[in-house]
């Protein structure tokens, strides 16, 4: 069975920093991209970024780059979201994401709030 | 970017009745590989979003076959033949053909 736990969301002031972490099984991890994508309270779903299967590309949204880091360890099946210089509105409910065309499974997703 | 738009954005249905949904994108999204990238997800309240659709007309796995996609190019449709009480929730389509990834703005499907 596919799983996708996401973790480390939480409260954050302005400015400030988080690092969300996607922890994978019940797949050949390797050889599959992940994916992040967020979705603020009450609004729509939102890409933020992609990474391929070796970690050697990752893609984002405008809105984040520059300001957030994708990346991968093989090795322990995780996928990381760094976020830097954070804003009112980044946030949102982060969903890690399976596959690179086509997003076949989800997971959960981690709450971040960023505020005064 | 490729702008995804979604109609309508409410849909109130009577259970029991066919229920169509409508995904626009402002380009073509076949790829170069010849596949064209469209998904369709079901978010249910307080759920993540749940992949139903994907290239235009495939149902993914465990996806009742009261569920089923069709169109091509720029044009897409989702439909559900008979709506059920759990069909509740905001249907998004996506491309999945070019980056930036793109979602429709979701329409909310109730039951009348």
């Amino acid at each position: 069975e596919v799983q996708l736990l996401e973790s480390g969301g939480g409260l954050v002031r302005p400015g400030g920093s988080l690092r969300l972490s996607c922890a994978a099984s019940g797949f050949p991890f390797t050889t599959h991209a992940m994916n992040w994508v967020r979705q603020a309270p009450g609004k729509g779903l939102e890409w933020v970024s992609t990474i391929s299967s070796t970690g050697s590309a990752a893609y984002y949204a405008d809105s984040v780059k520059g300001r957030f880091t994708i990346s991968r360890d093989n090795s322990k099946n995780t996928v990381d979201l760094q976020m830097n210089s954070l804003r009112a509105e980044d946030s949102a409910l982060y969903y890690c994401a399976k596959a690179f065309t086509v997003f076949d499974y989800w997971g959960q997703g981690a709450l971040v709030t960023v505020s005064s | 970017d490729i702008v995804m738009t979604q109609t309508p954005l409410s849909s109130p249905v009577t259970l029991g009745q066919p229920a169509s949904f409508s995904c626009r994108s402002s380009q073509s999204l076949v790829h170069s590989d010849g596949n064209t990238y469209l998904s369709w997800f079901q978010q249910r309240p307080g759920q993540p979003p749940r992949l139903l659709i994907y290239k235009i007309s495939n149902r993914f796995s465990g996806v009742p076959d009261r569920f089923s996609g069709s169109g091509a190019g720029t044009d897409f449709t989702l439909k559900i033949s008979r709506v059920e009480p759990e069909d509740v929730g905001v249907y998004y389509c996506m491309q999945g053909t070019q980056i930036p990834r793109t979602f429709g703005q979701g329409t909310k499907l109730e039951i009348k």
